[in-house]
């Protein structure tokens, strides 16, 4: 059964810092990866996506993400961090999305 | 504008009734899904759409019941709410399967008393 794990339930980094959120998941083919964005009291806004082809994803709000098959990860990286991008990460994975239970990140000025 | 409404934003209701919660959206997109987000689990998918009159249940569609009459409608109904269904009901769309979610609404919060 396909399930995913995102280890880190808080994260605090500093404004201009560079961030990296943790996904992990368990699927039997190659599976469609999805990151998402939620900021209090709305719902959740697509960041990237991953289907096949090139492993390192451009997305929205300047983040990216790296599927690594190996290692079964699909990690979400900023190289800058900014105030407005303190939020809840969510990572999903398959067709329909099964949600990781998210990261909560915190920016520090 | 285009997008997705829910409606109510906030519903506050008794165990044992029926409440629904609706969804509507405006891009025609073939593809909804309800999701319920809880402290600790992320978002779990209730049921998904496929098109108008085509629905399938997803992780957790225990004490919940859906109908798609109409593309752009998508409504939930819990038909004898219970203290454990209290949580925040999300809709969402996409216009194709692997595409998705794309789009989200702003919740519902439901608090079952």
């Amino acid at each position: 059964a396909q399930s995913v794990t995102q280890p880190d339930i808080h994260i605090t980094v500093s404004e201009g810092a560079s961030l990296e959120l943790r996904c992990n998941y368990s699927y039997g083919a190659t599976p469609y990866l999805f990151w998402y964005v939620q900021s209090p009291g709305q719902g959740l806004q697509l960041l990237l996506k991953y289907f096949s082809g090139d492993t390192l994803v451009q997305g929205i709000k300047g983040f990216e993400a790296e599927f690594k098959r190996s290692q079964s990860s699909f990690n979400l990286r900023k190289p800058s961090v900014h105030w407005s991008d303190a939020a809840e990460y969510f990572c999903a994975v398959g067709a329909p999305g099964r949600f990781g239970a998210g990261t909560r990140l915190t920016v520090k000025p | 504008d285009a997008g997705i409404t829910q409606s109510p934003r906030y519903k506050i209701t008794e165990t044992g009734r029926q409440v629904t919660l609706m969804c509507h959206q405006t891009w025609s997109h073939s593809y909804m899904f309800w999701y319920r987000q809880d402290l600790g689990h992320g978002l779990r998918l209730i049921y998904y759409s496929a098109a108008a009159d085509i629905t399938d249940k997803g992780e957790v569609p225990d004490g919940y019941v859906v109908s798609r009459s109409k593309t752009e409608n998508f409504p939930l109904t819990l038909e004898s709410a219970t203290r454990s269904q209290t949580s925040v009901y999300f809709c969402a769309s996409s216009e194709s399967w692997n595409n998705q979610p794309q789009h989200f609404g702003d919740g519902t919060r439901l608090s079952i008393l």
